[in-house]
């Protein structure tokens, strides 16, 4: 069964830095693209981040780009997103999702809290 | 980036009646686009892909359609499990922008 455990969520203030985890099993990881996508309170979803299978491409939104790096560790099974200058606007959901063959975020984990508040 | 529209926004429905959804893209996406349900406090569900392939597991009752601009997503004979919030996104190009959103209620 495939599981995705997001972690790393938490209260941090405006201008700091936070490392989301997202920890995969039930599958072969290193062959899988993934993706990092969050939902406000309240609101809808927001398409973050991707990663290739093998770690070589990354894709942003243009709202994180600079502030927010993907990256993968397939010998440890483990997605991340380390974030920076963190924003009251990125308190939200964070949710880590597997492609499905050729299908972007066709499963995702249950998500990690992330709070920016002074 | 592309933009996706979704309507209603919201909608009142009876459990067994058929409902559509429309989500319309600012420029075309051909057949990338994915179809999610979510629940209450929970992670979205992938529903349909490619405008028209329903995923292991979904009911039947669930069908999308469309190319290009314009696709929609129909549900025949709500049942109660199926009052959530639906959401599109196209997958043809990063971002990867999603809809709006569309909230369907018991009425």
């Amino acid at each position: 069964e495939v599981q995705l455990l997001e972690s790393g969520g938490g209260l941090v203030q405006p201008g700091g830095s936070l490392r989301l985890s997202c920890a995969a099993s039930g599958f072969t990881f290193d062959t899988s693209g993934m993706s990092w996508l969050r939902q406000a309170p309240g609101k809808g979803l927001q398409w973050l981040s991707a990663i290739s299978a093998s770690g070589d491409g990354t894709y942003y939104a243009d709202s994180v780009r600079g502030r927010f790096t993907i990256s993968r560790d397939n010998s440890k099974n483990t997605l991340f997103l380390q974030m920076h200058s963190l924003r009251a606007e990125d308190t939200a959901v964070y949710y880590c999702a597997k492609d499905l063959g050729v299908i972007p975020a066709a499963i995702w984990g249950q998500g990690t809290l992330v709070t920016v508040s002074s | 980036d592309i933009q996706m529209t979704q309507s209603p926004s919201s909608l009142s429905a009876s459990v067994g009646d058929t409902i559509t959804i429309i989500c319309r893209a600012s420029q075309s996406v051909d057949i990338y686009l994915n179809w999610y349900q979510q629940k209450r406090g929970k992670a979205p569900e992938l529903l349909i892909s490619s405008a028209t392939t329903l995923q292991a597991g979904v009911p039947s009752r669930f069908t999308g359609s469309g190319s290009g601009t314009h696709f929609t997503l129909t549900v025949i004979s709500l049942q109660p499990d199926d009052f959530a919030t639906y959401y599109c996104q196209q997958t043809y190009t990063s971002p990867r922008t999603f809809g709006q959103g569309t909230r369907i209620d018991i009425k």
